[in-house]
């Protein structure tokens, strides 16, 4: 498809249990990022790919965190012995890339995995 | 630290009438400035950005927003709100330095709630 796609666009989870939440970016676009977004809240930075490299990812909230883009294309939101708190949308989103620091370029969002803990 | 701040929860406006919603950063530099919409269940969606230039900027939509460098604002605005515009609205910055992360900072959204 044209745009970003997310998959499962829900999941639910038994606290303590881990889950892998996937994202497959615009065709050709180097930048891929996740954010977490809680209810009534704007996103919040999580990560940044660009390619397979992670650049950025000082967003995350704890060690239980883990994501990865082996290829430089699809990437995986891991997240292991899941808590309450970690319930919330998590949004991946994707932009072709320049130069870093010069592109402009806005990041095209995918509709979300909703994610709740029980 | 890097902030942005949308002061209204809600914004309610009559069809056909004009709207504004408001947003104010606190970023280092001069940064990207970006006004996204979120409809129920679905990811957010590209409006307009400001990169530099004329501080009117044109979008999506009919949608528009005021760039103005000494109150650090990037109000968006309509001149005729249609029902289906209903959505929350998210203004976002992005710091320009060579050794920054592409990453957005979003405010908190404004729900706009235009009535027929």
């Amino acid at each position: 498809g044209a745009g970003v796609s997310q998959s499962p666009r829900y999941k639910v989870a038994k606290r303590g249990q881990d889950v892998a939440l996937r994202c497959d970016p615009i065709s050709g676009h180097v930048s891929l990022f996740w954010y977490q977004q809680a209810l009534g809240q704007g996103p919040e930075f999580l990560t940044y790919f660009q390619n397979e490299a992670q650049l950025d990812k000082s967003g995350l909230p704890s060690d239980r965190f883990f994501a990865e883009r082996p290829e430089g294309s699809v990437s995986t939101l891991k997240i292991q012995r899941t808590q309450q708190e970690d319930s919330a949308v998590y949004l991946c989103a994707s932009s072709p890339s320049s130069v870093q620091g010069r592109d402009n370029q806005p990041q095209h969002f995918g509709d979300g995995t909703r994610l709740s803990i029980l | 630290a890097q902030s942005v701040a949308q002061p209204e929860d809600q914004v309610n406006v009559a069809e056909g009438n004009p709207l504004t919603v408001k947003c104010t950063y606190s970023v280092s530099g001069n940064p990207y400035l970006f006004w996204y919409v979120q409809y129920p269940n679905r990811g957010l969606q590209f409006l307009l950005k400001y990169i530099t230039g004329d501080n009117l900027v044109k979008g999506s939509y009919g949608f528009e927003a005021e760039f103005n460098k000494s109150q650090t604002s990037f109000h968006l605005k309509k001149p005729s709100a249609l029902v289906s515009d209903s959505a929350l609205y998210f203004c976002a910055v992005r710091d320009r330095g060579m050794d920054s992360s592409y990453k957005l900072i979003f405010g908190s959204g404004t729900r706009l709630l235009v009535r027929p």
